[in-house]
């Protein structure tokens, strides 16, 4: 079965540059989800899109902005890149409401900043 | 408001012994309930969820859990511990289809041979 996929795996990139990062959910999933997990922590919800739309946020610096393409597909950009920034970043899908409760995680983008 | 306490935040068990892992949560309305399971440099494995129904939830590789709302708890157990169960696991509750998750801290489960 087709998973949650996530480009590119690794990223190693130096403070103050930028980074895309791109999430393409499960098929006919309408909502997505990118969540920032730091080292030895637990994830921390970043931002959702429900149909193309931001459906929530949370805390998700300035620096960063994400968006959600007409064939679903979510990419988080993030710029001014700091060494915090370091961490694995998850995308996570869901299918249309109703149809069923859990989220379906990547395998993440480990984002290293030098 | 949502959230997730997730007692101990390493817990060591001999192969063979029970695992228990402990979840208790906050929540304004029915929960969601779920436990992850995550290993090294890899995503988050769905492990088992609580939505509505019978309390106790069977999920993969031999793990349940029991949803005791009067505690406010779903503790992960499962009877004989596996070296392979060696992994950090994650509780994690919503208020529902689309609504984000909220994770508790993460317990990381040693399997001592």
């Amino acid at each position: 079965a087709a998973g949650v996929i996530q480009s590119p795996r690794h990223l190693i990139k130096e403070k103050r540059e930028t980074a895309t990062l791109k999430c393409y959910p499960i098929p006919r999933h309408d909502t997505v989800y990118w969540y920032q997990q730091g080292p030895g922590q637990d994830p921390q919800f970043l931002i959702s899109f429900y149909e193309k739309m931001q459906s929530d946020k949370g805390s998700i610096p300035d620096r960063f902005s994400a968006q959600q393409f007409s064939d679903y597909h979510s990419e988080l950009n993030m710029s001014s890149l700091e060494l915090g920034d370091s961490a694995l970043y998850f995308c996570a899908s869901t299918p249309p409401t109703g149809r069923s409760t859990e989220a379906f995680f990547g395998q993440g983008t480990r984002l290293t900043v030098v | 408001a949502q959230s997730v306490t997730q007692l101990g935040s390493h817990v060591s068990v001999s192969e063979g012994a029970l695992v228990l892992l402990r979840c208790n949560y906050s929540s304004s309305v029915p929960p969601y309930l779920f436990w992850y399971v995550q290993y090294p440099n890899q995503g988050l494995q769905l492990l088992l969820k609580y939505t509505t129904g019978a309390t106790l939830v069977k999920g993969i590789n031999g793990f349940e859990a029991e949803f005791k709302k009067s505690e406010t708890s779903f503790h992960l157990t499962k009877p004989s511990a596996h070296m392979s169960d060696a992994a950090e696991y994650f509780c994690a509750v919503s208020e529902g289809p689309g609504n984000q998750f909220y994770f508790g801290t993460g317990t990381s489960l040693t399997v001592i041979p």
